[in-house]
């Protein structure tokens, strides 16, 4: 168990549709980043938060939105679905916002959009 | 940005044998991890090894920043090493990248 906790665990939804991951990072770690994993793209970075605030940003589409919450939380949302949103979404955890240190992953979020 | 290319990108294992996966980056990195993606999807972190040479039970990883690649070794492996293995590199600024990953089947 890395101690990040991603619900829900399986999601299927219909093209158009919104829906929202959520991600509990371990006790302390004050980072958290959002990843996309797909058959074709392999694991892409969309996002980083670090106390907050958005420190990084990747490849992430405009119908993607990211926020961290004051108890450290974050939430991942999508919208507008299509079926290439089809993914695994994994969130991670850090004690820092910077380049050091280890990066824990949650079990990940299967996202299936028919 | 930053390149991370994985070799080989499939290998199957007889129960017990060792093998080596190579990690090679295009960059200075300040930041290289290992990681195992089990049969159920869940990527677990081996190693943080940004330069020199840790080990873990079986597994042990060597970095050499100056020549900018990274090897994971599994010795005496077991059915439950069956997996991707994933190297993730950071450069300048805080995103991992990850390669493309080694396919791994150890066969019982």
């Amino acid at each position: 168990d890395s101690g990040v906790t991603q619900t829900p665990k399986h999601l299927i939804t219909a093209t158009g549709q919104r829906v929202t991951l959520r991600c509990s990072p371990r006790s302390g770690d004050l980072s958290v980043y959002w990843y996309q994993q797909s058959l074709d793209q392999g694991l892409q970075f969309l996002i980083q938060y670090y106390n907050g605030e958005e420190r990084a940003k990747g490849n992430i589409l405009e119908r993607f939105s990211a926020q961290q919450f004051p108890d450290l939380h974050s939430e991942l949302n999508l919208s507008s679905l299509e079926l290439g949103d089809s993914a695994l979404y994994f969130c991670a955890s850090s004690v820092d916002a910077g380049n050091k240190g280890r990066a824990f992953f949650g079990q990940g979020t299967r996202l299936t959009v028919v | 940005g930053i390149q991370v290319e994985q070799s080989p990108p499939d290998l199957i294992l007889q129960e017990g044998a060792n093998s080596t996966l190579r990690c090679n980056f295009s960059d200075s990195v300040n930041n290289l991890q290992w990681f195992h993606q089990n049969p159920w999807g869940q990527l677990i972190n081996l190693f943080y090894i940004p330069s020199g040479t840790k080990q873990n039970g079986r597994l042990s990883a060597t970095t050499v920043a100056t020549e900018r690649y990274s090897l994971l070794y599994i010795s005496s492996s077991q059915t439950t090493d069956s997996g991707v293995y994933f190297c993730a590199v950071k450069a300048a600024g805080n995103k991992l990248t990850f390669g493309g990953g080694t396919r791994v089947l150890v066969k019982p």
